[in-house]
């Protein structure tokens, strides 16, 4: 089935210093999102990217949408105490509603 | 976008016992979601609930241990029955909103 192959694990920066992540899957998406996962809270969409070659920003958030469908990568561009979660790929399994998460890039900022 | 409202948003329950979570959603929705997020893992799909029928679910997750309940078009069930330790986890409720999806802010459940 489809998989979501997300790195790095974990990340430690220090304030200010831009993030990249990434996600490949071993099939296409059509459909690449990006949450956050605050400390008990329930993960928000950070990005939705919907065509090959997107590129979208949410204010120092960039993803895009990799040529192939099976890539997309996330930055963030310096960083700031409050971006510290978890960060999620996520997309639709196959052709229904329901999506599929990555496991996840821990991201810590060291003070 | 829709505003999801989920409770209990903890619990600490006996084992053997059962625990109901509630997702009512501010609006009306066709499908709902329920994820499991274990300890320091990812969000796993239990099943996906639409009203006026049962539920569907997942590889690996049964209706005997999760029933689910979707009376309306605003409102969700999920319950975890007969609880272990294993059960321990996260619980969320979710929603598809045409562009992404929403999530409720999650039942953290610790099985003693």
């Amino acid at each position: 089935g489809q998989q979501l192959n997300q790195s790095p694990q974990s990340m430690f920066i220090q304030e200010g210093e831009d993030v990249s992540m990434n996600c490949t899957s071993s099939s296409i998406f059509n459909t690449w999102l990006w949450y956050k996962q605050d400390p008990g809270e329930g993960p928000v969409l950070l990005i939705a990217l919907y065509k090959a070659g997107e590129l979208t920003s949410n204010g120092r958030l960039t993803a895009q949408f990799g040529i192939t469908r099976k890539d997309s990568f996330l930055n963030i561009s310096a960083s700031i105490p409050s971006d510290v979660g978890i960060y999620f790929c996520a997309g639709p399994m196959n052709r229904d509603d329901k999506i599929i998460f990555g496991k996840g890039t821990r991201l810590h900022i060291l003070p | 976008s829709a505003v999801i409202s989920q409770k209990p948003s903890r619990d600490i329950c006996q084992r053997g016992t059962s625990l109901t979570i509630q997702c009512q959603v501010d609006s009306q929705v066709t499908m709902m979601f329920w994820y499991r997020q274990q300890p320091g893992q990812s969000l796993t799909l239990i099943a996906t609930a639409n009203q006026g029928s049962e539920a569907t679910y997942e590889s690996g997750f049964v209706i005997d241990k999760f029933p689910i309940s979707r009376p309306n078009l605003t409102f969700s069930t999920l319950t975890v029955s007969n609880m272990s330790p294993e059960d321990s986890s996260i619980y969320l409720c979710s929603l598809s909103t045409g562009g992404g999806y929403t999530f409720g802010s999650g039942t953290r459940l610790t099985v003693v």
